[in-house]
């Protein structure tokens, strides 16, 4: 089972950033946040990861709280294209472990 | 930027034939995988592949799912008595040894079974 808690569904302005929380109460020392998204049917979209500082690249930014016993992934200016599900997984940085993918968020970014 | 494909995009099959579902992953990627997702279901690992072998595998792949890399560049996946439970989305990824072990998927090969 997913080892994190997202809310089912949220809303966003188009133009306005998108604020995705994640709960991972349970995470390791050793485990990584990342975040996918997947449009549609599409293929899961990597977005980004992060071990305990705040992580940002071109799509998003990712903030992970001290405790590391959440996440927030930030897309700063959403688009109609966002609108996906996004999908919060913790898993260690290492070797070949699966991904273990739960019910995510699905992003509806309205115009 | 370089992307794992996958063919064909879309399979009708009747239930009981074999299929072959193909994928070419990234070129310097040395870790393979295979998901699944139902129709409105959470994505589902069924394999990872390594140095020629199977890594690990989930309760799902059975003994009717086989994977095999038949040369350098195609990795597949094979259901050899395919049941109208296999319907699903068939997702490659593949990942680079080494300290960037995130996975990147392909596009994806709609099973249908009638």
């Amino acid at each position: 089972d997913a080892k994190t808690t997202q809310p089912t569904s949220m809303d966003c302005a188009e133009g306005r950033a998108a604020n995705l929380p994640c709960n991972h109460s349970t995470i390791s020392g050793n485990e990584y946040v990342y975040w996918y998204r997947q449009i549609h049917s599409q293929g899961p979209q990597y977005i980004i990861h992060g071990l305990k500082n705040n992580e940002t690249n071109e799509m998003a930014s990712l903030i992970i709280t001290e405790d590391r016993k959440s996440s927030t992934l930030i897309l700063p200016h959403a688009t109609l294209r966002d609108t996906a599900v996004y999908y919060c997984i913790v898993r260690p940085h290492s070797g070949n472990t699966p991904l273990v993918f739960g019910k995510g968020t699905r992003l509806s970014v309205i115009a | 930027e370089p992307e794992v494909t996958q063919t064909p995009s879309h399979q009708v099959t009747q239930m009981g034939q074999e299929v072959i579902l193909r994928c070419v992953p990234i070129s310097n990627h040395l870790y393979f995988y295979w998901y699944r997702q139902i129709l409105g279901q959470k994505v589902e690992f069924l394999v990872s592949f390594y140095n020629n072998e199977i890594s690990e595998k989930s309760e799902i792949f059975d003994d009717q799912f086989s994977v095999e890399r038949p040369d350098g560049s195609n990795f597949t996946l094979k259901i050899r008595s395919t049941k109208l439970e296999d319907s699903a989305m068939y997702f490659c990824a593949s990942s680079e040894q080494g300290s960037t072990d995130t996975q990147y998927f392909g596009p994806g090969t709609r099973l249908t079974v009638l």
